[in-house]
């Protein structure tokens, strides 16, 4: 399958730095990826959009001021946390489309933000 | 508003028994339902379904739609204790988001 690459997997940072979160897709070109973030315990929450070349689509209550989300290339998308706040810490996790055998969603394998 | 739902939330069987995740939604402009397993970190990929009454196989995990009740459902027979996982189903809408549900927690036990 489609592999994903997600750096880093685990980050511990202090209350107002910023914080750069980097998913690549290794062996496909992804246009569109997706941002989701989950809290223990509970299901995946979709924060953004992320399409190449253009301004990522977010969902209704993510800041988008905070939440910056960057897809340069076809095959990287990064996330920056800016000004973490410790109610910031949770798990990100990316994923990108593998198209041509239907629609299917890869995930990296997640960051796990702290904010002390 | 389009939603997932899954039940139960969670569920304790012993190894080799048979259970049955049940995934139900009410969307516009459906496109498919998958399925995913999440164990620590990445959630895995099992089936994508989009017909109806189409039953998708791999070893001891089906999976089948039903677009008309709207809702799927995935078999595991023959449990193992590396079946626990929490188990996820997700919709493609017909604008692309891949919207997922709750989930359903599975602890197998030896």
């Amino acid at each position: 399958g489609a592999v994903v690459s997600q750096h880093p997997s685990r980050v511990i940072c202090k209350s107002g730095t910023s914080v750069k979160i980097e998913c690549r897709s290794l062996d496909f070109q992804a246009t569109t990826m997706f941002w989701y973030r989950q809290f223990p315990k509970q299901s995946l929450m979709l924060m953004a959009t992320s399409n190449e070349g253009s301004k990522a689509t977010y969902e209704q209550g993510v800041e988008k001021d905070k939440f910056l989300i960057n897809h340069a290339s076809l095959t990287l998308s990064t996330l920056t946390v800016t000004s973490a706040h410790p109610e910031d810490s949770s798990f990100y996790i990316c994923s990108a489309e593998v198209q041509g055998d239907g629609e299917k969603l890869f995930f990296g394998s997640g960051t796990q933000l702290s904010v002390l | 508003e389009d939603k997932v739902v899954q039940s139960p939330l969670s569920l304790v069987v012993h190894e080799g028994d048979t259970v049955t995740l049940n995934c139900s939604y009410e969307v516009t402009n459906f496109r498919s339902l998958l399925w995913y397993k999440q164990e620590k970190k990445a959630p895995t990929f099992l089936f994508m379904l989009t017909s109806s009454g189409i039953e998708k196989k791999s070893g001891r995990l089906s999976s089948i739609l039903d677009k008309k009740e709207l809702f799927s459902i995935l078999n595991i027979t023959a449990t193992q204790t590396g079946d626990s996982a929490v188990y996820l189903c997700a919709y493609l809408s017909g604008t692309y988001k891949y919207i997922f549900g709750t989930g359903t927690r599975l602890k197998v036990l030896a």
